[in-house]
């Protein structure tokens, strides 16, 4: 979704650097997401934020932190970067709609080599 | 949140209908249900979402029976663009007591679709 922008679209990087992953977006929605997928698996929930005060845990968050400077923006870095790290990273929003059903938006993906 | 298990692969054939059954046997009465397709390197995308019966919108159809512990995504007529992962979500309403949690993807199912 061109709403959802994801920089950079490539990284390689090494073994014990820093790294940051943005994600930018234009629809307005309070949710903010970051996902990672390993190949042949599915998406693995790494942080949520539901608005800039809020920050939650998801399923994978150690070794990674996230910051949510404004609604548009959410940050996911990796403070010293390992080789099982490697992975395609997904940023999306979320828009409950009328009913309160979630609907994510996903950006185009951000893929990570740490060597 | 409820977890969900679905097949791990499908085929089938240009024209057919498709019907992809996810099961959720732990859904809670504020839960609903999400279908996303994931085509490789790129994020997933919504096609079709609903708490109880049907629902139908132009892609898909959704079934849900009486005890709401499984979903059915119907893709009638699929052709070769309709080979991807597709991945059954259940969520918590997030107007409901408590709130909503992050969501969660499980490994979803690869279609195939042969000519």
């Amino acid at each position: 979704d061109a709403d959802v922008t994801q920089t950079p679209r490539n990284r390689i990087t090494k073994t014990g650097k820093r790294i940051m992953l943005e994600c930018s977006q234009t629809k307005g929605h309070d949710r903010m997401y970051w996902y990672r997928q390993d190949p042949g698996l599915g998406l693995r929930l790494i942080y949520y934020s539901f608005d800039v005060k809020d920050i939650n845990k998801g399923e994978i968050s150690d070794g990674y932190s996230v910051s949510r400077q404004a609604q548009a923006k959410f940050s996911l870095s990796l403070e010293s970067a390992i080789p099982n790290q490697t992975a395609l990273y997904f940023c999306a929003t979320s828009d409950s709609g009328d009913r309160g059903y979630e609907k994510l938006f996903f950006g185009s993906g951000t893929q990570l080599s740490v060597l | 949140l409820a977890k969900t298990t679905q097949p791990i692969s499908m085929d089938s054939y240009e024209g057919q209908e498709v019907n992809i059954t996810c099961s959720h046997n732990n859904i809670a009465t504020n839960d609903y249900i999400t279908w996303y397709q994931q085509f490789p390197s790129q994020g997933p995308r919504f096609i079709i979402q609903g708490y109880k019966t049907k629902v139908t919108n132009e892609v898909a159809s959704l079934f849900i029976p009486a005890d709401r512990k499984s979903s059915t995504l119907s893709l009638p007529r699929v052709s070769l663009s309709d080979t991807a992962v597709y991945y059954c979500l259940v969520g918590k309403n997030m107007y409901s007591g408590g709130g909503a949690d992050g969501l969660t993807f499980g490994k979803g199912t690869h279609l195939i679709i042969q000519p």
